[in-house]
């Protein structure tokens, strides 16, 4: 079975330029996720979508960040300028509702995003 | 609201050595609780679960108990191998929603 699967796996650009991180989460999956992980912050949420919907993006940096999902079946995050200080590993993970809350989520390998 | 607190690392033990990780929640109602580990350069995979008080996960060797009374889920390995060496994240999910709340990570190193 396909899972979660993130492109592009590595991402070196310079400082001012876009970037679009994209996701396509495991069929059938309601919830999307994206996290970012950093040495000095850890495992960040940034924002979540439930059936295509954003439902929670307090965790988004600021307004260079944006995410969206057309669809069920692709999300995309973009930094719009980037900075240095958005090098990071971003995830991507998904997982279905259930009702007993015992869910999973599943991530995928993560887009490693370096900033000159 | 709802959190999870879990030990400090890095961790560095021999093969062979019993492993602990702590880790302790706030919440609300009854969450499930979950061990994630992420092996370098890879996302986070699920290790183990527990949807209610005094369940027992366990996977791979690791073992963790739900422990309502104390509001902890410790890792535990009896005899840890090269291979645990990865950063192990605990988490739960929120019994009001599908919101997910990971512990900053502990990261171990088992040495031969």
């Amino acid at each position: 079975d396909a899972g979660v699967i993130q492109s592009p796996r590595h991402e070196v650009t310079e400082m001012g330029q876009e970037v679009t991180l994209r996701c396509k989460p495991i069929s059938g999956h309601d919830y999307l996720f994206w996290y970012r992980q950093t040495m000095m912050r850890g495992l960040e949420l940034l924002i979540y979508f439930n059936n295509n919907v954003p439902i929670d993006d307090s965790g988004m940096p600021e307004d260079r960040f944006s995410a969206k999902m057309p669809n069920a079946s692709f999300s995309t995050l973009k930094i719009q300028p980037s900075e240095p200080r958005d090098s990071a590993v971003y995830f991507c993970a998904s997982s279905f509702w259930d009702p007993a809350n015992t869910g999973e989520l599943f991530f995928g390998e993560g887009s490693r995003l370096t900033v000159l | 609201g709802d959190s999870v607190t879990q030990m400090e690392g890095p961790v560095t033990l021999s093969e062979e050595a019993f492993l602990t990780i702590n880790c302790t929640y706030t919440a609300t109602g009854y969450p499930s609780l979950f061990w994630y580990v992420q092996y370098p350069g890879e996302g986070l995979q699920l290790l183990l679960k527990a949807t209610k008080a005094d369940d027992k996960g366990s996977n791979k060797g690791f073992e963790a108990t739900y422990r309502k009374e104390t509001t902890s889920f410790h890792l535990e390995k009896g005899s840890v191998q090269v291979s645990d060496s990865a950063v192990y994240f605990c988490a739960l999910i929120s019994n009001t929603g599908n919101q997910f709340y990971f512990g900053t990570g502990t990261s171990l190193t088992v040495i031969p």
